[in-house]
């Protein structure tokens, strides 16, 4: 079975610094992965897909990198700001949709 | 397109009480998957279906959850008698699988049994 760990589990960091989360898992036969923004009380929001065939994908200030081989994923922010403070998760797809538990962020300004 | 649309948005009710959790996926898409997150667990996947047949339900806890999906755009899950150990977050999701399968979220129901 796939598993997906996310470390580290919170991570708490002033305004401006460019920060990395990381992604792993067990099985390298994947389709996909995709990145996702939760904020407290709501719901999941996508943020990058990355295809199975690419190495990164880029949205603005957010950077995600696929690396299969060996079974990472990172998502780079870059010049964090205090709306950026949310929980990342991110999702392995392979015959279904497996999950980290999250990387719970905080930016103070 | 409204996005995946969940109702009710908040649930309260007594234990051993019916609850019927409902969902309608962005249209167009042929997967749909029930979801159950708490601060213990984290999400789980509880069910999903594919052109409105169940796949996998082995997420699904007990006997007393139940889903279905009549068509392609409505999705019901029901838990049947409830317990307070029920109460949690119920997330609907969709995707169109062969697309890049981009899942989409729902904002969710937040369930409390009493």
């Amino acid at each position: 079975k796939q598993e997906v760990t996310q470390i580290p589990a919170a991570l708490s960091v002033p305004e401006g610094e460019n920060l990395v989360l990381n992604c792993s898992f067990t099985d390298s036969a994947i389709y996909n992965l995709q990145w996702f923004r939760q904020d407290p009380g709501k719901g999941l929001t996508s943020l990058l897909l990355i295809q199975s065939s690419q190495r990164e994908q880029t949205s603005g200030r957010l950077n995600a990198s696929l690396d299969k081989s060996s079974g990472r994923s990172t998502l780079y922010i870059a010049a964090s700001q205090p709306g950026d403070s949310a929980t990342y998760l991110c999702a392995v797809i392979g015959n279904q949709f497996y999950f980290g538990t999250g990387t719970s962020l905080t930016v103070i300004p | 397109d409204a996005g995946v649309i969940q109702s009710p948005r908040h649930e309260v009710t007594e234990m051993g009480q019916e609850v019927t959790l409902r969902c309608k996926p962005i249209s167009g898409h042929n997967s749909l998957f029930w979801y159950r997150q708490t601060m213990m667990r984290g999400l789980e996947l509880l069910i999903y279906f594919n052109n409105n047949v169940p796949i996998d339900d082995s997420g699904m806890p007990e006997d007393r959850f139940s889903a279905k999906m009549p068509n392609a755009s409505f999705s019901t899950l029901k838990i049947q008698p409830s317990e307070p150990r029920d109460s949690a977050v119920y997330f609907c999701a969709s995707s169109w699988t062969g697309g890049g399968e981009k899942l989409f979220f729902g904002s969710g129901t937040q369930l409390s049994v009493l």
